[in-house]
């Protein structure tokens, strides 16, 4: 049963353009999100996260947002850069520190 | 600083045998886990030590998986009589802070297993 999903396993945005990753979810009882990057043959690298007590994160080039109605996480890259280009996951935590993750969303940044 | 760092980074074992993958958290995080991805899929969740406290292996697969964590720091991940469908990149993360705090996890590089 996958409680947190990412519906699309790639994604090419020209370079300077905006990148908008998906994440949906079912556990209505998720209270922390993140985003995690991840090149080939290394583990996940913590990017950014979100309290289910707010709708909006930002980091820079990267904006996490929540819409805990919709059951919809999504990351916002702006502007892309070439060195963005990896697999991108979402995962959520229940109370208890148990994270599920998505399965991944390639990115490639087109220069 | 140093990360978790997790060894062996590569094993090839013949089917049956036992192994044991090592993770070494990053100093001062009382939280670690374990993850498997295999190939296409998301990360699925193992194990998970807090402090002391009793581990949660909710998300061990079959009773050939096994983990201990001593001194509440290194980790081992053991796996005994290895089958082909354990073949997967293993993964190890800590984390600072008790349960219910917004902590990221920071994960090591992974050990990628081969069951010939």
């Amino acid at each position: 049963d996958q409680q947190v999903k990412q519906n699309s396993p790639s994604l090419s945005v020209q370079e300077g353009r905006i990148s908008i990753l998906n994440c949906d979810y079912t556990n209505s009882m998720f209270d922390y999100f993140l985003w995690y990057k991840k090149y080939p043959a290394e583990g996940p690298t913590f990017l950014i996260s979100i309290s289910s007590i707010k709708d909006k994160n930002e980091d820079g080039r990267f904006t996490v947002f929540l819409n805990k109605s919709a059951k919809h996480l999504s990351l916002h890259i702006v502007p892309s850069q070439p060195g963005d280009s990896a697999v991108y996951f979402c995962a959520a935590r229940v109370t208890g520190n148990q994270f599920y993750f998505g399965t991944g969303t390639s990115l490639t940044v087109i220069p | 600083g140093a990360g978790v760092s997790q060894s062996p980074s590569n094993k090839v074992t013949e089917k049956g045998k036992d192994v044991e993958l090592r993770c070494d958290p990053i100093s001062g995080h009382t939280a670690l886990y374990w993850y498997r991805q295999s190939l296409g899929q998301g990360l699925e969740f193992l194990i998970y030590f807090q402090g002391n406290s009793a581990p949660d292996k909710s998300g061990l697969p079959s009773d050939r998986f096994s983990a201990e964590r001593t001194g509440g720091s290194v980790s081992t991940l053991t796996i005994q009589r290895t089958q082909q469908e354990d073949s997967a990149v293993y993964l190890c993360a800590s984390s600072l802070g008790a349960t219910g705090q917004n902590q990221p996890q920071h994960f090591g590089d992974g050990t990628r297993l081969s069951i010939l």
